[in-house]
């Protein structure tokens, strides 16, 4: 199967500091990443879907300037989290895809808290 | 309407009964569907992907899917307490490169 590394697993930040997040295709190139947020005992809401050499498209509602995400390369998608505060705090998730298969995979999420 | 619905439960079954989901879509143009496993905490993993109707099975899993009645389901056969865990459905509409939806999930409770 294809595998989807995320890091940092946890991360604790204060308030109005950045956190970046970054995800990687080990074991495949990945076309388009996706961005994902969670919060408790709902499901994924999808913010960005970034393909690589381009801009990611934000789904509405996400603040680009708020939530920068940069796919340089086709292995690795970073999410920076800019000038967090609290109601930021949540289950950040990406997943990969190849060009040619449908199955997106998921990397390990990564729970930020901002004190 | 949301564009995928599923019964967010919770659904409970006895050890080694046969664990039925259930999830449905909107977009008739829908060409992928999958079924997700997610542990509390944890991200989602995938478990079973189908395109075409008719049932697709892998192990104890099977999935089903109508088309023409915008359904696709999961049956996990002897259901184990390792199974509890929310289940999501997602789909791949007809229009969107590679983006899925998801449903808001299934929680399943396999009870010794």
């Amino acid at each position: 199967g294809a595998v989807v590394s995320q890091h940092p697993s946890w991360v604790i930040c204060k308030s109005g500091t950045s956190v970046k997040i970054e995800c990687r295709s080990l074991d495949f190139q990945a076309t388009t990443m996706f961005w994902y947020r969670q919060f408790p005992k709902q499901s994924l809401m999808l913010m960005a879907t970034s393909n690589e050499g381009s801009k990611a498209t934000y789904e509405q509602g996400v603040e680009k300037d708020k939530f920068l995400i940069n796919h340089a390369s086709l292995t690795l998608s970073t999410l920076t989290v800019t000038s967090a505060h609290p109601e930021d705090s949540s289950f950040y998730i990406c997943s990969a895809k190849r060009q040619v298969r449908a199955e997106a995979f998921f990397g390990q999420g990564t729970r930020l808290t901002v004190v | 309407q949301k564009e995928v619905e599923q019964n967010s439960g919770p659904l409970s079954v006895p050890e080694g009964a046969i664990a039925s989901l259930n999830c449905t879509y909107s977009d008739r143009g829908s060409q992928s569907f999958f079924w997700y496993r997610q542990y509390s905490g944890k991200s989602p993993e995938l478990i079973m992907s189908i395109y075409s109707n008719g049932d697709k099975e892998d192990g104890r899993f099977t999935a089903q899917l109508n088309k023409a009645s915008q359904y696709v389901s999961l049956l996990i056969r002897d259901s184990q307490p390792s199974d509890s865990a929310t289940y999501l459905c997602a789909v791949k509409g007809g229009t969107s490169y590679g983006k899925l939806t998801f449903g808001q999930g299934t929680i399943l409770t396999v009870h010794p």
